[in-house]
């Protein structure tokens, strides 16, 4: 079974661009969570979407924003990019998703897609 | 709120074993997971616990105590290879949330 991937796996951009991101999950996972990781901040909660709707949401500001499609595939987006957005970002799928109560299930992380922002 | 602590930073020997403590302050509690990350990979799920006491998987054990908030990895036989950043994350079934604390980088030298 393939794992998550993750593209692109490098970015460099500059301060006011745009920039998206994509995120296949784990086949048959419907679940896909994103985060943050900064050296300073750890591993940071951004947002999950679950059958295409999204379920939960850390707190980022509005610029962060993401969607997930029919087929799970998952992509966020950050407009109006700050130099301190630079980090890597994170994707993990899980076949039952993390909100609403119900019991955990892993999360498989991909591996990330490094951001830089000049 | 929610708050996690767990060291920045330990160093062992190879073939000794090593304790990284986390403890966490969440409400609604609902498991606690142990996560490895090597440098420039994803993190890989290592243990989950969800009740008190010890789970043993091979050179790892994890410990968890819901009433003191406060959760161990233990890495015995330790490997060249052990030398990562480990994350301790504790999912709170209120807010539906996976959070992570820093992270402890251990370093095992020969």
């Amino acid at each position: 079974k393939a794992g998550v991937t993750q593209t692109p796996r490098y970015l460099i951009k500059t301060r006011g661009q745009q920039v998206t991101l994509s995120c296949s999950p784990i086949s048959g996972h419907r679940s896909v969570s994103w985060y943050q990781q900064t050296p300073g901040q750890g591993l940071q909660f951004l947002f999950e979407y679950f059958s295409e709707t999204q379920r939960n949401k850390g707190n980022f500001p509005g610029r962060f924003s993401g969607r997930q499609f029919s087929n799970s595939r998952s992509e966020m987006n950050v407009s109006t990019l700050e130099l301190g957005d630079s980090a890597l970002y994170l994707c993990a799928s899980s076949s039952a998703g993390t909100s609403g109560g119900s019991s955990y299930n892993e999360q498989f992380f991909g591996p990330g897609t490094r951001l830089t922002v000049l | 709120g929610q708050n996690i602590d767990q060291p920045t930073e330990m160093t062992a020997t190879e073939g000794a074993i090593v304790q990284i403590n986390c403890t966490y302050q969440t409400s609604g509690f609902n498991g606690l997971f142990w996560y490895q990350q090597h440098a420039g990979e994803a993190p890989t799920f290592l243990s989950y616990n969800v009740l008190d006491g010890l789970e043993e998987k091979g050179r790892f054990s994890s410990f968890l105590s819901r009433s003191k908030g406060y959760s161990y990895l233990l890495l015995k036989e330790l490997q060249m290879k052990d030398s990562a950043s480990y994350l301790c994350a504790v999912f709170s079934g209120n807010t539906g949330k996976l959070i992570f604390g820093q992270g402890t980088t251990l370093q095992v030298k020969p």
